[in-house]
């Protein structure tokens, strides 16, 4: 299978800079993918990353690095909003592979 | 928001019996997917669909059959459901007009087996 491997928990203080991580076991990926789920509801997509390098886009920004197997989220001024569980997802072949995800907890 | 459409959004119903989802799209997209979720498993691919009449299973397929008989509609069947089928299940869309398109994602259908 494609091993993607996450964090299972992370806590941060509003207004502080997170790093989610995300490690992967395969060469095959098109592209690596991040998406936020709040509790209840469907996963919406954040950002995602073909080449080597760092995306930026607005308070986050992603990271991948394909010979190392590893990418990253960052999120910047953190939000009370931003508490969710943050997933990891690679592609390859039209299908897409997700770790389990990250909660994030924001705290005041 | 993607037109995407899942229904119903809550079922309950009895262990032997068949289940159907459905997963409607107004976006005219060529890749759609179908989607289990649990604790501390994360999202999984059940099948997914790259055309009308073409699917393929995804890592956890057996129990389930997929059907897709025209570009918007891509149903979910669980034939004899069981109480390891309690899910979420989430369809997603995919476009293809441009690389590396990211998937969107129906708000969800709540299935409980009793």
């Amino acid at each position: 299978g494609q091993n993607i491997d996450q964090p299972t928990e992370m806590t941060a203080t509003e207004g502080a800079i997170v790093q989610i991580n995300c490690t992967y076991q395969t060469s095959g990926f098109n592209g690596l993918f991040w998406y936020q789920q709040h509790a209840g509801e469907a996963p919406t997509f954040l950002s995602y990353n073909v080449l080597d390098g760092l995306e930026e886009k607005g308070r986050f920004s992603s990271f991948l690095s394909r010979s190392k197997g590893y990418s990253y989220l960052l999120l910047k001024e953190l939000q009370m909003k931003d508490s969710a569980s943050y997933l990891c997802a690679g592609e390859t072949g039209n299908q897409f592979y997700f770790g389990t995800g990250t909660s994030l907890t924001v705290i005041p | 928001d993607a037109g995407i459409t899942q229904s119903p959004r809550h079922k309950v119903t009895e262990t032997g019996t068949p289940v159907t989802l459905r997963c409607h799209q107004t976006e005219n997209h060529r890749y759609m997917y179908w989607y289990r979720q649990d604790p501390g498993h994360g999202l999984r691919l059940i099948h997914y669909s790259y055309g009308v009449k073409d699917t393929d299973k995804g890592e956890v397929s057996d129990g389930y059959s997929v059907s897709r008989s025209k570009t918007e509609d891509f149903l979910l069947t669980l034939e004899s459901a069981t109480s390891s089928q309690t899910s979420v299940y989430f369809c997603a869309i995919r476009g293809t007009g441009e690389k590396n398109q990211p998937q969107h994602f129906g708000d969800g259908t709540r299935l409980s087996i009793l």
